[in-house]
């Protein structure tokens, strides 16, 4: 069964600072790969998807790699901004089209 | 992309009722799933809805506790019944677009249920 992990689970920076969120997946065999944030007690936003035949998707501030042999993904935020606070979760496909998640990064841009 | 609407966006109930949640979704899509995301932890999916037959359910998951309904290609409801503290959790649900496991998936604002 594919398993999603994500370090650090919580991550607190000053404005401005350039930083990186981790995702690992136990089973390289995926289409793709999602990351998606959550503003407290709310819904999931797509932010980026990136299928397996890309290296990387980018968006804004936002860039997401995927090197799918080594089993992970990150997310790069530019100069981070208070705005960007949320939890940052990955998720990988599990067959006809439901998601399997990771556990999150919990993400603090200090003003 | 897909826009989804979800009703109530929040809850709160009394142990033993049930509550039925909606989820409306912008445009017809094939299956609508069900997530579940307790407090403090990550996604965990219910079951999915298919159109015109029964929802297949996840392992620890059951009917007489969740059933589902999905009369169309837009609209879909779950309802949480015979409900205890331990169901407080936000309800999500979600479609994909695309090939069966190679599309982008689009969530609803979720619905809060809080059981006393």
């Amino acid at each position: 069964k594919q398993e999603v992990t994500q370090i650090p689970a919580a991550l607190s920076v000053p404005e401005g600072e350039n930083l990186v969120l981790n995702c690992s997946f136990t089973d390289s065999a995926i289409y793709n790969l999602q990351w998606f944030r959550q503003d407290p007690g709310k819904g999931l936003t797509s932010l980026l998807l990136i299928q397996s035949s890309q290296r990387e998707q980018t968006s804004g501030r936002l860039n997401a790699s995927l090197d799918k042999s080594s089993g992970r993904s990150t997310l790069y935020i530019a100069a981070s901004q208070p705005g960007d606070s949320a939890t940052y979760l990955c998720a990988v496909p599990g067959g006809a089209n439901n998601l399997f998640f990771g556990t999150g990064t919990r993400l603090t841009v200090i003003p | 992309s897909a826009v989804i609407s979800q009703k109530p966006s929040r809850d709160i109930c009394q142990r033993g009722t049930s509550l039925t949640i909606q989820c409306q979704v912008d445009s017809q899509v094939t299956m609508m799933f069900w997530y579940r995301q307790q407090p403090g932890q990550s996604l965990t999916l219910i079951a999915t809805a298919n159109q015109g037959s029964e929802a297949t359910y996840e392992s620890g998951f059951v009917i007489d506790k969740f059933p589902i309904s999905r009369p169309n290609l837009t609209f879909s409801t779950l309802t949480v019944s015979n409900m205890s503290p331990e169901d407080s959790s936000i309800y999500l649900c979600s479609v994909g677009k695309g090939l069966a496991g190679a599309g982008e998936q689009f969530f609803g604002p979720g619905t809060r249920l809080t059981v006393l």
